[in-house]
């Protein structure tokens, strides 16, 4: 079955320390994979997903498939980035797509 | 309006109750879902409606029944619910839902108690 890992429940870091939250998955073909995020009392919000290769925020995400992991990066934490983040893989079932979340890492940024 | 709006924000019922929750968009989009969230844990989805049908229901308990009557709107009637449905439920819609990558636009959730 295809699953969405995300090892750690809970990540604290210090503003300015990297940061790197953690995900592998596993799938049967080609894996299309996001990064959502939840800010407190705000709604689940797309941060940035793999095709487009983009740099959200300051969050970089980069699909490994030999490691089968899509780890979502950023050099300097800032207060403002913690949040709930869910990785998440798009399963496609007849023609419909759904998304596979991951458990969710709580980021705090330490002042 | 760029948003998925919910309505209502917060339900109590108890379990011989029947309620609903509303899912309002208005920026076009042809596919809508629901999902349940319980607490500390990541949305599970229910129910996928792909331009106005339905086209994946992930074992949903039939007290459980949703409706689109139009491409705006998204319906999830509950009916003899139990304590265990107590969650957040979640309404999202994404432009065309089938074919390709697209992303999810997520609607504030309406929090559930079943007492």
């Amino acid at each position: 079955a295809q699953r969405v890992t995300q090892p750690e429940k809970l990540l604290s870091v210090f503003k300015g320390a990297p940061v790197e939250l953690k995900c592998n998955y596993s799938y049967s073909g080609s894996p299309e994979l996001f990064w959502y995020v939840q800010y407190s009392r705000q709604r689940l919000q797309l941060l940035l997903r793999h095709i487009s290769r983009e740099s959200i925020k300051g969050f970089t995400a980069d699909l490994n498939k030999g490691e089968t992991s899509f780890h979502l990066k950023k050099p300097f934490a800032q207060e403002e980035d913690s949040a709930m983040y869910y990785c998440a893989l798009v399963e496609t079932t007849s023609g419909t797509y759904k998304y596979i979340f991951g458990t969710g890492t709580r980021l705090k940024v330490l002042a | 309006d760029t948003e998925v709006t919910q309505t209502p924000k917060h339900l109590v019922m108890g379990m011989t109750n029947k309620k609903s929750l509303k899912c309002e968009q208005h920026m076009g989009h042809r596919a809508m879902y629901w999902y349940k969230q319980k607490a500390k844990k990541p949305p599970e989805l229910m129910f996928v409606y792909s331009y106005e049908k339905l086209s994946i229901n992930e074992s949903v308990p039939s007290r459980f029944s949703p409706e689109c009557p139009n491409s705006s709107l998204l319906n999830l009637h509950l009916h003899a619910l139990q304590p265990e449905d107590s969650a957040l439920y979640l309404c999202a819609s994404s432009p065309r839902g089938t074919g390709g990558l697209e992303t999810q636009y997520f609607g504030p959730g309406t929090r559930l108690l079943v007492l």
